[in-house]
């Protein structure tokens, strides 16, 4: 099975609605990340969480929100989805001993017409 | 300067032919580098950290110049399976967090 997974991998939604992403993870890390990536301008940060009680805003977390259920369980939402959040987003998890290795789940191809 | 600058490709070259990627980065004081590869629409896996010294393993090398702020990943005899796009990560705050490179794309051609 694998280490870190994402549901649903693919999404086709309207403009206005919410919508939430989940993410799981295996490893016992505490670090857990949401990304999204644009042909173009690669991977960036949307928001990150050192443990259940830490969350934090990346670079570009305005229309998103996200909940850590638990160490292993990490949510992202988009409140009310416009067609520029259209993109192929990711989770990530690291061990806490700095910026390592991180570990990307496969991914949530999300559309929003 | 961007925080971490890639040229995005795409590199087309013969199979068993010798490539290198650079990339650039803004921040002095960073001190550990990573190269992931990320095949189309699947998610980037690490390839290789980038040490002070440099690191090998079996063809592919990466090194890093501090003085002129970059670090490269060479890859020699290049297989069919290389074909994929390379990204350079690059920590910041701390090792806190960490900016990807847009990435290189690779083409290896038959």
């Amino acid at each position: 099975d694998a280490d870190v997974t994402q549901t649903p991998r693919n999404r086709i939604t309207k403009t206005g609605k919410r919508i939430m992403l989940e993410c799981s993870q295996t490893k016992g890390h505490d670090r857990m990340y949401w990304y999204r990536q644009d042909p173009g301008l690669g991977l960036r940060l949307i928001y990150y969480s050192f443990d259940v009680k830490d969350i934090n805003k990346g670079e570009i977390s305005d229309g998103y929100s996200v909940s850590r259920q638990a160490q292993a369980k990490f949510s992202l939402s988009l409140e009310s989805a416009i067609p520029n959040q259209t993109a192929l987003y990711f989770c990530a998890t690291s061990d806490s001993a700095g910026a390592r290795e991180q570990y990307f789940g496969p991914g949530t191809r999300l559309t929003v017409t | 300067r961007k925080e971490v600058e890639q040229d995005p490709g795409p590199f087309n070259v013969p199979e068993g032919a010798t490539v290198a990627f650079n990339c650039t980065y803004s921040n002095s004081a960073s001190q550990s580098f990573f190269w992931y590869r990320q095949d189309c629409r699947k998610e980037p896996k690490l390839l290789m950290s980038v040490y002070s010294s440099g690191n090998e393993d079996g063809r592919f090398t990466a090194q890093l110049n501090r003085a002129s702020q970059y670090i490269s990943l060479l890859i020699r005899d290049s297989k069919l399976s290389d074909s994929a796009t390379y990204l350079c990560v690059v920590p910041r705050g701390g090792y806190q967090k960490v900016t990807f490179g847009i990435g290189t794309k690779l083409q290896v051609i038959p």
